[in-house]
């Protein structure tokens, strides 16, 4: 999992409020992503950031809101708008894309946070 | 639309014999494509990526994958099986021209089970 911590590894909330997941990484890497797994589905990406104080919705952000203040931290609040929260959610991050369309930039993960909505 | 298909939801092999997780893609033009390993409750491990060059790529732990054109496939193979192997194992892709995003799309997985 190298230096990308996500806390708490266990999150229980009750229907109607919103929380936020924690991620932090000490690569010095710009780009940090955040996806949802769920059973037989594989990883979808919810937002990604590119650069501190930048954010783009990923495939289903709808639900879910992001901030990217500093570097190292990338935070994700599920609100009370996403209609089946409970899932197990990575956060990753890799070097940032060059200007060019070829980067090659790996994405390594943290360890996860299971969100279970009472 | 780009796309990565894991054709078999699990794969059992004994301990000792050499193992194969099948990963195929869609996408337009040259791939980016990765293989990860996840154990029960924790994250995405990398193990290896192809991006150019030669067809058979090493990895961590033993692991190989070979890039075929032809077949858009790209599986991954261990010579010996390992009882610690037992793990989800994920194929992504990503389009070599998909800009800044770094967008990768994840197969649905492929859960091995190495029996001793």
């Amino acid at each position: 999992d190298g230096g990308i911590t996500q806390s708490p590894k266990y999150l229980f909330r009750k229907e109607g409020q919103n929380v936020t997941l924690s991620c932090e990484q000490n690569l010095n890497h710009d780009a940090m992503y955040w996806y949802r797994q769920d059973p037989g589905q594989g990883l979808r990406l919810i937002y990604y950031s590119q650069i501190v104080n930048d954010f783009q919705k990923g495939d289903i952000a709808e639900g879910y809101s992001v901030s990217r203040e500093k570097k190292e931290s990338f935070p994700l609040t599920v609100t009370s708008a996403q209609k089946n929260p409970t899932a197990f959610y990575l956060c990753a991050s890799s070097r940032r894309t060059g200007g060019g369309a070829t980067s090659t930039d790996t994405q390594y993960f943290g360890p996860g946070t299971r969100l279970t909505v009472l | 639309a780009q796309s990565v298909a894991q054709p078999e939801d699990q794969v059992n092999v004994a301990e000792g014999n050499p193992l194969t997780v099948k990963c195929t893609y869609s996408v337009s033009g040259n791939p980016y494509l990765f293989w990860y390993v996840q154990y029960p409750n924790r994250g995405l491990q990398f193990l290896l990526k192809y991006i150019t060059g030669d067809n058979l790529v090493k990895g961590s732990y033993g692991f190989e994958a070979e890039f075929n054109k032809s077949q858009t496939s790209f599986h991954l193979k261990k010579p010996s099986a390992l009882v610690s192997d037992s793990a989800l194992y994920f194929c992504a892709v990503r389009d070599r021209y998909g800009g800044a995003t770094n967008k990768l799309i994840f197969g649905t997985g492929t859960l091995l089970a190495v029996q001793p």
